[in-house]
């Protein structure tokens, strides 16, 4: 079975600054995808970013960015140039890749705090 | 991205009672339906999985007779939470997956539950 940790309940950043939020997960598969959503106080998931286990180029996403390291089952989130807006819970999941649909395997999430 | 339709976004039942929760992909054949689970301040757990015309997979500790699912065309899933109890009450979350979505899920907004 495939676990997914993130190690950091709570966050907070200064507007404008830059935060990493962690991920680390196990899993003896090796094809799979990796997530970052995030959950405002709407509670709708909205995808952040998203990488294929596959590609060795992390991924990017305008001010969104991951560092994947695939051989420490890392897989950080770092957000730039922080805005009020990105208040909001984030969850790190994992999606093996299969011929059929599988579910995502969520962390307990990190929440993060934007200050003005 | 895919839009899914989650209805209600909240409702208020009384005890003993039941109460069906509607999930619809509205652009998109969802072969595959997720409904998740998740208590105020945690993660998201899921609950079980439906495949459009199949009996529901659920997962263990999530009682198959409190937590009917139906998955009876390629657009709908429906989640009837029978004889609702307090400790039922909680945000309820569908993600659905179809060909367009193999390699992503996309999530309904959530209906909030409370069980009085």
């Amino acid at each position: 079975a495939q676990t997914v940790t993130q190690s950091q309940p709570e966050m907070s950043v200064q507007e404008a600054e830059t935060v990493t939020l962690s991920c680390t997960y196990d899993t003896s598969e090796s094809n799979y995808y990796l997530f970052w959503y995030k959950q405002p106080p709407s509670r709708q998931m909205i995808l952040v970013i998203r990488q294929e286990a596959y590609k060795q180029q992390n991924a990017t996403e305008n001010r969104f960015s991951v560092n994947f390291q695939k051989a420490a089952k890392s897989f950080s989130l770092k957000i730039s140039d922080s805005q009020l807006g990105d208040t909001a819970m984030y969850f790190c999941a994992f999606m093996k890749q299969n011929s059929g649909n599988t579910p995502l395997v969520f962390g307990k999430g990190t929440r993060l705090s934007v200050i003005a | 991205g895919a839009v899914v339709s989650q209805h209600p976004s909240r409702v208020i039942c009384k005890s003993g009672t039941s109460v069906k929760i509607e999930c619809r992909s509205l652009d998109f054949q969802a072969t595959t339906m997720f409904w998740y689970r998740q208590f105020p301040k945690q993660s998201l757990m899921l609950m079980a999985t439906s495949n459009e015309g199949s009996k529901a997979t659920y997962e263990q500790g999530v009682e198959k007779d409190k937590f009917l699912i139906n998955h009876a065309s390629l657009t709908l899933s429906t989640l009837t939470v029978t004889s609702a109890h307090p400790e039922d009450s909680s945000f309820y979350i569908c993600s659905a997956a179809g060909a367009r979505a193999v390699t992503e899920a996309f999530f309904g907004q959530g209906t909030r539950l409370t069980v009085v």
